[in-house]
């Protein structure tokens, strides 16, 4: 196992409401990433936390937003659910971010849908 | 930002063969290269990887290729077992945000 947790492990929400997932990093790592993964599909990178700033962010609209806490977990939020956010999200921790070219060890899952 | 390629979608091999995929990259400037192993309902896990220093890279049975002129790396899986089947994931940083852009994946089966 990784180290890294992840709550809940399964939700379903109703179309327009809004979602908290969260995430504990592996001890000693500083950095947290959170995918989005559909059925069938591989991972897609939403952002990056780093030291409790967000420092990176892949094509996902502003209504996913995230925090770093300073003991580094982290969370995912997302508001105004849309039927197409269903999806397995996974977080990934690393020592360092992903641009220092270090491992990113992946949580279990929080597998959300949304009716 | 990057764009990463996966072949082939779905690998068959009988028990005891070896497998190979196969990815490509956009991005030339991509200097790490890490492969997971996804097991159905199960998170992603990293089994090898590889820096832009080296041109390949033996964990046992599983190697890494990278050829960074073509812009193409593989895995290499020999001797293969029934439990090496599950869907494999290629992976190369997102140009400019700091995370990972993933293949669309591999799902190896190994025949008995």
């Amino acid at each position: 196992e990784t180290g890294v947790t992840q709550s809940p492990t399964h939700l379903i929400k109703t179309r327009g409401q809004q979602v908290t997932l969260r995430c504990s990093s592996q001890s000693g790592h500083n950095t947290v990433s959170w995918y989005q993964q559909a059925l069938g599909q591989g991972p897609q990178f939403i952002f990056q936390y780093y030291r409790e700033e967000e420092n990176g962010r892949g094509n996902f609209p502003p209504r996913f937003s995230g925090l770093q806490f300073p003991n580094y977990s982290s969370e995912l939020n997302v508001n105004a659910l849309e039927l197409d956010d269903s999806a397995l999200y996974l977080c990934a921790s690393s020592l360092r971010p992903v641009r220092e070219n270090t491992e990113a060890f992946f949580g279990q899952g929080t597998r959300l849908t949304v009716v | 930002g990057e764009n990463v390629e996966q072949h082939p979608s779905t690998l068959s091999v009988q028990e005891g063969d070896s497998a190979v995929i196969k990815c490509t990259y956009s991005d030339s400037a991509s200097n790490y290269f890490p492969w997971y192993k996804q097991e159905l309902g199960k998170r992603p896990q990293l089994i090898i990887d590889i820096r832009s220093n080296v041109g390949e890279k033996k964990d046992q049975r599983i190697a890494v290729t990278l050829n960074k002129t073509a812009k193409h790396f593989s895995l290499h899986i020999t001797e293969t077992q029934p439990e090496d089947s599950a869907v494999y994931f290629c992976a190369a940083p997102t140009r400019g945000a700091d995370g990972l852009t993933f293949g669309k994946g591999t799902h190896l089966i190994i025949q008995p």
